[in-house]
């Protein structure tokens, strides 16, 4: 099944511990993308990938890292994670400019 | 900047009559104009998208959406409500010169029965 992946999917956690969320995608895509969704605010890009080793920043990139080391993952990096990035975030990937969304990943930072 | 304003918070429409879900746009290059939908516990839905040619496209579910340049406007439509199309719209463009992506703030639509 052609699916979007996203690891975990609630996590709580403390101020400053580093936490990954993975990303995954089986259908081949070049361009992938990670959101955060907050109400009243909608979706906001975090940071974008087209292509393997090409990564470039979104609208609110600041406090997140990424990386692209091959084509079907792209894990988010929260190196010192504050309560203000408390959210929703969401992964997608896209082909012809359709984006296929993951699940979403609940976080809080306490 | 690039920008998408979705002006309405919130739209009530009665089951069987048209709805329109309005959307403005901003971007310095051509834009690639999207909408998708957020149903409750579902995630997000791609519906249609805007990308070149004819201004009147077709999508999922029986919705369209019209590309107005001059007005800088995609809105969404469709021409009789159900009350399962109640969910949260978003609007979305890409700026071709640059491939980010930037969301509107939504739209949440009621379908009243």
């Amino acid at each position: 099944e052609a699916q979007v992946t996203q690891n975990p999917r609630y996590l709580i956690t403390v101020t400053g511990k580093k936490l990954t969320v993975t990303c995954s995608q089986n259908m081949n895509h070049e361009y992938m993308s990670w959101y955060r969704q907050d109400p009243g605010l909608g979706l906001r890009q975090i940071y974008y990938s087209m292509n393997v080793e090409v990564t470039d920043k979104g609208d609110v990139p600041e406090g997140y890292k990424v990386s692209r080391k091959e084509k079907r993952n792209f894990p988010l990096i929260l190196e010192s994670p504050s309560p203000n990035q408390t959210s929703l975030y969401f992964c997608a990937s896209s082909k012809n400019n359709e984006q296929f969304f993951g699940p979403g990943t609940r976080l809080t930072v306490l | 900047a690039q920008s998408v304003a979705q002006p309405e918070d919130q739209v009530n429409v009665a089951e069987g009559n048209p709805l329109t879900v309005k959307c403005t746009y901003s971007v310095s290059g051509n834009p690639y104009l999207f909408w998708y939908v957020q149903y409750p516990n579902r995630g997000l839905q791609f519906l249609l998208k805007y990308i070149t040619g004819d201004n009147l496209v077709k999508g999922s579910y029986g919705f369209e959406a019209e590309f107005n340049k001059s007005q800088t406007s995609f809105h969404l439509k469709k021409p009789s409500a159900l009350v399962s199309d109640s969910a949260l719209y978003f609007c979305a463009v890409r700026d071709t010169r640059d491939d980010k992506i930037i969301f509107g703030k939504g739209t949440r639509l009621h379908i009243l029965p």
